[in-house]
């Protein structure tokens, strides 16, 4: 599979615990996004990568959650002093960026998602 | 405010019978919209975009700017369109900004 992929697929954890959950691109994708869902919601946007350097953060990342893609290839979400309302499926995306065609977006691979549950 | 609405939690239709999900938006600009898919047990997928004006598995969507809207359609459902739609927009990143999604149930 040469898709993007996410591990692990499952998480469950105690309130207060750290976690940290792992993304590999699609590999000559340059760009690495990261989404959380809620349920009954659609993806929102939390946080994404050009290279190696982050370039975006949204509002909804508090300090608790750091990203790192420290070689500009696989990504990491660690969430510390996880909360019940961090309960949602974590999920990471990948592009590559440049101009094609049309449009200057670049399609966004999903990944299977990382689904997180705080006990 | 960047907005994607999807009015419409689920829509049950008949196998043949037509199909409308709706999509309105909010967005100081002009954005780039996208319907994503989600079937069962599968990864979000990008369905079709407004740029390309492209019909794909016999759907269409186009953008109206006035009405701020840009509605998925497909003309005769089949039972293998069932699946999770989600209406997203782009503006000057790429970060990708989504509706609520829309659960499509096609009945045989």
């Amino acid at each position: 599979d040469t898709g993007v992929s996410q591990n692990p697929r499952h998480k469950i954890t105690k309130r207060g615990q750290n976690v940290t959950f792992r993304c590999d691109p699609i590999s000559e994708h340059n760009r690495l996004y990261w989404y959380r869902q809620t349920l009954g919601q659609g993806p929102e946007f939390l946080t994404y990568f050009q290279n190696e350097a982050q370039l975006e953060k949204s509002r909804l990342l508090s300090d608790r959650f750091s990203a790192e893609r420290p070689k500009g290839s696989f990504s990491t979400l660690e969430i510390q002093r996880t909360e019940q309302g961090d309960s949602a499926m974590y999920l990471c995306a990948s592009s590559s960026a440049g101009t094609s065609g049309l449009s200057s977006y670049n399609e966004q691979f999903f990944g299977p998602g990382t689904r997180l549950t705080v006990l | 405010a960047q907005r994607v609405t999807q009015p419409e939690k689920l829509l049950s239709v008949f196998k043949g019978a037509p199909v409308e999900l709706k999509c309105n938006y909010s967005y100081s600009g002009s954005p780039e919209l996208f319907w994503y898919v989600q079937y069962s047990r599968q990864r979000l997928q990008l369905l079709l975009r407004h740029i390309s004006r492209e019909s794909i598995k016999g759907f269409t969507a186009d953008l109206n700017k006035g009405e701020t809207s840009f509605h998925l359609k497909k003309p005769f459902a089949q039972e293998e369109d069932s699946a999770m739609y989600y209406c997203a927009l782009s503006g000057n990143t790429d970060k990708l900004i989504f509706g609520t999604g829309t659960r499509l149930q096609v009945f045989p």
